[in-house]
């Protein structure tokens, strides 16, 4: 039982490159999410989904896409990198949306030059 | 506008004392309270969920407790060890006419000193 993993855990782009992150859970859970995390500041949603096929938006949409084609797996994209989305990008996944609690992948640690 | 607020940012103790983390959020209509672990370089483990209906949860040498009138949080550390050095996080889940949304305080990192 893996839980929760992210791949890759590093990357660098350059500005305007585009890249996917995945995301792949083995706990059959409806729910998952993508947050980014800045230094000095909590964790901001960025989009989640409640079950394969849905996708919405967090706090901080703009400028990433996502995708729930299967259940176990949730996709970011950056279309056009920009260095405001230099940051450590987490996806997790719960059962429930509320009262249960959310599984953390390690973590993609991403630069944008 | 909810927020959430860790304070101090960061906590140097030495081993064996009891501490007390605090959390606190400006909106009393949540619906759960969780507070979550980090390693440096890892992602978060949830250590503690208390639901708006509860006062306090335990697990092992931790406390943590909720005040809603108050607007307060705390996570209690027993006995602390050198293995506890973290950061610590609390997270406030919205009620659900926000859709259900976490809004995280910044973190307090914690240096437990041999």
């Amino acid at each position: 039982n893996a839980g929760v993993t992210q791949t890759p855990k590093f990357r660098v782009l350059k500005t305007g490159q585009s890249m996917t992150l995945l995301c792949a859970q083995d706990m059959n859970h409806e729910y998952m999410y993508w947050y980014r995390q800045d230094p000095g500041m909590g964790l901001r949603l960025i989009h989640y989904s409640v079950g394969e096929g849905t996708t919405a938006k967090g706090e901080v949409p703009d400028g990433y896409n996502v995708s729930r084609l299967k259940k176990q797996n949730f996709l970011l994209g950056l279309e056009s990198a920009a260095p405001s989305q230099t940051s450590v990008y987490f996806c997790a996944s719960s059962y429930t949306r509320t009262g249960s609690e959310q599984y953390f992948g390690p973590g993609t640690r991403l630069t944008v030059t | 506008k909810q927020e959430v607020t860790q304070i101090p940012a960061a906590l140097s103790v030495p081993e064996g004392e009891n501490l007390v983390l605090n959390c606190s959020f400006t909106d009393s209509a949540i619906y759960n309270l969780q507070w979550f672990r980090q390693d440096p370089g890892k992602g978060l483990t949830s250590l503690l969920l208390i639901q708006s209906s509860q006062r306090e949860q335990t697990s092992g040498r931790l406390n943590a407790s909720l005040d809603k009138s108050s607007g307060r949080s705390t996570l209690y550390i027993a006995a602390s060890q050198p293995g506890d050095s973290a950061t610590y996080l609390c997270a406030a889940t919205l009620t659900a006419d926000s859709n259900y949304q976490l809004i995280w305080g910044a973190g307090t990192k914690l240096i437990i000193k041999p």
